[in-house]
């Protein structure tokens, strides 16, 4: 069984700094794109990061670019999202995901963590 | 950027069929992806690619495209049914980018 346990949100002032780590267990983690996917409180859904499992490939949406990064450790099964330069606009519940394949394009979201909470505001 | 538009609430009764819809250019070259949340729970993938099923998901949730306008039509509608449901795919305008529908608050009346 697949699953995903998201860890490292919190209260944050504005422009500071989070470490996200999402543990993955259930498959082989290598082989999967991973993706942290956002909701906004009362909100739709935002494809935040996503990082390839075939060559380390990365994507980040332009709303996030320069401030988030994405990153895999093998190794250990687990996934992270540095995120940096928070602002108000950033507090969402932060979904560690699961891709279908290796590949980022055309991904889809198979599985998904419970989400950890973001929160920016002084 | 790239859109995909969805109506923001459908009304259906128990036993009848639900049809939400997802409208974007070119989506009919797109792999076309549906999930269902419902309140206080993570987003569960319904569909993907257009018209597959993962495992555990009934039969009567399936998927279409035709023209510029996905579908996913929910049949025999349940109480539980009861949700939120979005859209996505990747869009390759002024660069790639996973976009998500705003997504169809479904009340089954």
């Amino acid at each position: 069984e697949v699953q995903l346990l998201e860890s490292g949100g919190g209260l944050v002032q504005p422009g500071g700094s989070l470490r996200l780590s999402c543990e993955a267990s259930g498959f082989t983690f290598s082989a999967y794109a991973m993706s942290w996917v956002r909701q906004a409180p009362g909100k739709g859904l935002e494809w935040v990061s996503a990082i390839s499992g075939r060559d380390g490939s990365t994507y980040d949406a332009d709303s996030v670019k320069g401030r988030f990064t994405i990153s895999r450790d093998n190794s250990k099964n687990t996934l992270y999202l540095e995120v940096n330069s928070l602002r108000a606009d950033d507090t969402a519940v932060y979904y560690c995901v699961k891709g279908g394949s290796g590949y980022i394009w055309g991904s889809y979201a198979e599985s998904w963590g419970q989400g950890t909470l973001v929160t920016v505001s002084s | 950027s790239y859109v995909l538009s969805q109506p923001p609430s459908v009304s259906v009764a128990p036993g009848q069929t639900a049809r939400l819809s997802c409208g974007g250019d070119y989506i009919g070259g797109k792999s076309v992806h549906w999930y269902q949340q419902k309140p206080g729970q993570a987003p569960v993938l319904i569909v993907y690619d257009d018209s597959d099923r993962p495992s555990g998901i009934p039969e009567r949730f399936s998927g279409s495209k035709s023209g510029n306008t996905a579908t996913l039509t929910i049949t025999w509608v349940e109480v539980g049914d009861e949700a939120d449901y979005y859209c996505q795919a990747w869009a390759s305008t002024s660069g790639r980018s996973g976009v998500f529908g705003g997504g169809t608050k479904l009340t089954v009346l």
